[in-house]
């Protein structure tokens, strides 16, 4: 098992410009989570799915869009970048229990 | 409003103990989580307690105790790569899909 990957593990973008990070996981879990974290800092949720076809806003969702149109994957998109989402983003994802497992990460800069 | 507070920094050496604690304010949660993560890696389940009372895994122990509103993460036997950053989190029974992270607890450990 893989467990939780993300694409890509590197990013530079110029304001304005667009992306898409995908997560993807083969544990057959129902929740998924995108957080980012800044330096010094906690996590902090973006967006999450409670399952296929369903996605529902976290603490910060203001910039970015997601899609789970696949149980398995969980994408993250940026619009227009901004400086301000300079930052670590990860995926999570869950099954019955709290235990989240979390990807290796996504390090965007935006300048 | 929902919040967990950890310190921010702690030191200790080698073979010692060390103790991370972690005060909520939250109405309601399923289980108080700690989640340990390297520089440069992403965050790893470390413990779990749904229930009052002490949890032991290995040289790690996590205590919940409700009342109280406070838990905390035992580590023994401190190691070099024990140096991480600690992060408590829980899940609101309200609105229970999303997990609340404390800002974490930075632990360097000295020889």
């Amino acid at each position: 098992n893989a467990g939780v990957t993300q694409t890509p593990k590197f990013r530079v973008l110029k304001t304005g410009q667009s992306m898409t990070l995908l997560c993807a996981q083969d544990m057959n879990h129902e929740y998924m989570y995108w957080y980012r974290q800044d330096p010094g800092m906690g996590l902090r949720l973006i967006h999450y799915s409670v399952g296929e076809g369903t996605t529902a806003k976290g603490e910060v969702p203001d910039g970015y869009n997601v899609s789970r149109l696949k149980k398995q994957n969980f994408l993250l998109g940026l619009e227009s970048a901004a400086p301000s989402q300079t930052s670590v983003y990860f995926c999570a994802s869950r099954q019955s229990t709290d235990t989240q497992y979390f990807g290796p990460g996504t390090r965007l800069t935006v300048l | 409003g929902q919040s967990l507070e950890q310190p921010s920094e702690v030191t200790a050496v080698e073979g010692a103990i060390v103790q991370i604690n972690c005060t909520y304010q939250t109405s309601g949660f399923y289980g108080l989580s700690w989640y340990q993560q390297h520089d440069g890696g992403a965050p790893t389940f470390l413990s779990y307690n749904a229930l009052d009372g002490l949890e032991e895994t290995g040289r790690f122990s996590s205590f919940l105790s409700r009342s109280d509103s406070y838990g905390y993460l035992l580590l023994q036997e401190l190691q070099m790569k024990d140096s991480a950053s600690y992060f408590c989190a829980v899940r609101p029974d309200t609105g229970g899909f999303k997990t609340i992270f404390g800002a974490g607890t930075r632990l360097f450990v000295k020889a």
